[in-house]
């Protein structure tokens, strides 16, 4: 398996629920960043969280990362039809160049 | 202020024929990537441009694929005799300096290959 997988695959929920993501990763990690991606092009820079930090906010999401276990969730609070999108997670390796994205979760928020 | 930009948008090619990608990055953003995604996968990673020069090119599948940057600013990726396996979305990044900041996305260009 690759750095960076999504779980679930995919997930569907009703407005106004919460929807948690997950996104485990198998090295040591410099920082891990969350995108979306709505109609299969460009992807959107949602939060990057550092190594050394444990939980970021930005308005509706919450993005938590435990390095012991090599894992970060998202959580978008609160959810509207226009979350619809695919979740992708980004790792970029310690004394790496670049980011390796997982395969993504695909999000259905129903009205 | 413009975000990236790429073009075209979709190309349709024959098996065999060459096609060349554009991409334009966000005036300032040192550091430019460019990635291949299929349809329902996610990104692969292809090269990744500091200014001008490829310090890492390491996710081009074959020798079909070349990829240059010019006054650290416009990139291009040239796929040489397609392949119906090419037939995939481009994507174009560009950041502020390198994978240590958020990376801003063009829309991407759809490549068909028939």
């Amino acid at each position: 398996s690759q750095q960076g997988e999504e779980d679930p695959q995919a997930l569907s929920i009703q407005e106004g629920e919460n929807a948690t993501m997950n996104c485990s990763y198998k090295t040591s990690i410099n920082n891990l960043q969350w995108y979306r991606q709505n109609s299969g092009r460009g992807l959107v820079h949602l939060i990057l969280i550092r190594s050394n930090e444990r939980e970021k906010h930005s308005g509706r999401l919450r993005v938590t990362l435990d390095t012991s276990k090599k894992s970060s969730s998202l959580l978008i609070t609160a959810s509207r039809a226009a979350d619809t999108a695919s979740y992708f997670c980004a790792t970029l390796r310690i004394s790496g160049s670049r980011l390796t994205f997982g395969e993504g979760t695909q999000l259905t928020v129903n009205p | 202020g413009a975000g990236v930009s790429q073009s075209p948008s979709n190309k349709v090619t024959e098996k065999g024929k060459d096609v060349e990608l554009r991409c334009d990055p966000i005036s300032g953003h040192t550091a430019l990537y460019w990635y291949r995604q299929r349809l329902g996968q996610g990104l692969e990673f292809l090269i990744y441009f500091q200014g001008n020069s490829a310090p890492d090119k390491s996710g081009l599948p074959s020798d079909r694929f070349s990829a240059e940057r010019t006054g650290e600013s416009v990139s291009t990726l040239t796929i040489q005799r397609t392949q119906q396996e090419d037939s995939a979305v481009y994507l174009c990044a560009s950041s502020l300096r390198d994978s240590g900041y958020e990376q801003y996305f063009g829309p991407g260009t759809r490549l068909t290959v028939t």
